[in-house]
Parts: structure tokens; C-alpha cells; sequence
């Protein structure tokens, strides 16, 4: 059972371009999370997403940044426009839903998308 | 707030030592709590969490955990250090997002 896939693993884009982050959640989990870590910062939420459905996006920036979550592939985060406060690695989480309690789910992560601006 | 608060940025132990990472939360209902290992490069790896029940918990790589309510702390702990261990720790609550303490970064001297 493969684990949470992220790709790329590395970015890197010039001021002003876009940056396509990819996330494939493990295989039966149906909740998304993206989460980005500015250096020397501890990961900070961004969004959580269900399949078609964006559930909670109070941590993302107002502007340049959305997420999806599409009924087939994978869960996509896009930043327009670059700048260089947007380097950081993005991490992306999944977790299977439980009927018991939605806040008990363990949240599987990938192993990051690590952004650089030039 | 719900907040997570790691008051350790850096801390170093012998290889062999016992270790402590102190993590401190504030929630209004009752909290879920995770500890998380990050090695440099890497995405996070879960080391154990607690829902209710048992306030000590036992995780993976020897580090248990143990929750107290009255001090609303959640301080992981491991008996003897391996310099494997040297890696960034977080500790992190559930409330249907992860809020993440600041994270402490372990180094293991020989």
C-alpha cells in the first residue's frame, strides 16, 4: 500500500510563474490536507479537502493560492504568480474517514514539496 | 485560542541519555494529541498519539508519551537516546486540522 505521494519533489520557479503542486492521497482515503513549513517555522495549516469539496481553506492566503481536490486524480495546489516568500516546503496529508471522531484521524503525510522562488 | 506550544526550540543529550521534549496545550474539549519526527528532507513520521483512555502512551522507536491534563501538557519521553534520534520533533492537536507546536530540534553528542 503505497503511501501519501507528492510530486514534484523539488520546484523551482522565477517570480511571477506558477507553481502546480501534486498530492496523491493513500489508496481508500478520501480527506486531503496541505500544510506548508517556512524555514525554520513549524508547518502551518492550509487547506482540507474532500473529494470535490474544499471543507476548510481559513489558513490559505487570500490571493494567488487555491486547491482542489477532483473526483478522479490527485489534489492539486496552484500559486500564481510567485514571490519569494512562498519558498517553503508544502506537505501534504491524507486520512480514511472514521465514524467514531473526524479530530481522531491520523493524518498520513507525504514526503513534501520544497518550493524555491528565484 | 486552541494552540500548541513547544517551549524547547534546541535541545542536546548525550548519546545514551534520557530525553524529555515538553509540549503544552490549550483546548477547550478534550484534545487529540500527536507527536510527529521529521529527519532533515523529509516528510513527517508519526511517533504516537493519544485520544483518550490511558494517559501514558507507547509509540514507535522506543518514545512514549504521557498526558496530563492538570498541567495540560504532553511531553514525550524515551529512556535512552540513539544518535539516530537526532531529528526535528513536533507535537501537534486535532482539531479537524493539525495546529503544530514550533517544533524542537534534537541534537545527540557522541
Amino acid at each position: 500500500n503505497a503511501g501519501v505521494m507528492q510530486n514534484p519533489r523539488h520546484l523551482v520557479r522565477r517570480r511571477g510563474q506558477e507553481a502546480r503542486l501534486r498530492c496523491s492521497p493513500m489508496k481508500g482515503h478520501s480527506h486531503v490536507y496541505w500544510y506548508r513549513q517556512l524555514p525554520e517555522e513549524g508547518l502551518k495549516f492550509m487547506v482540507y479537502l474532500q473529494k470535490e469539496n474544499i471543507i476548510d481553506e481559513s489558513g490559505m492566503p487570500k490571493e494567488r493560492f487555491s486547491a482542489e481536490f477532483p473526483k478522479e486524480g490527485p489534489s492539486i495546489l496552484r500559486i500564481q504568480q510567485v514571490v519569494r516568500g512562498d519558498s517553503a516546503a508544502y506537505f501534504c496529508a491524507s486520512s480514511p474517514w472514521l465514524v467514531t471522531s473526524e479530530f481522531a484521524n491520523e493524518q498520513f503525510f507525504g514526503p513534501g514539496t520544497r518550493l524555491t522562488v528565484l | 485560542a486552541q494552540s500548541v506550544t513547544q517551549p524547547d526550540i534546541h535541545i542536546t543529550v548525550s548519546e545514551g541519555a534520557s530525553l524529555e521534549l515538553r509540549c503544552n496545550y490549550s483546548y477547550g474539549a478534550t484534545p487529540y494529541l500527536f507527536w510527529y519526527v521529521q529527519s532533515p528532507g523529509q516528510g513527517l513520521q508519526l511517533l504516537l498519539k493519544y485520544f483518550s483512555g490511558d494517559t501514558l502512551v507507547q509509540g514507535i522507536k522506543g518514545f512514549e508519551a504521557e498526558f496530563k491534563r492538570s498541567q495540560s501538557s504532553f511531553n514525550l519521553r524515551k529512556p535512552s537516546v540513539h544518535w539516530s534520534d537526532a531529528a526535528e520533533y513536533f507535537c501537534a492537536g486535532n482539531t479537524g486540522k493539525l495546529i503544530f507546536g514550533q517544533g524542537t530540534t534534537l541534537q545527540v553528542k557522541p
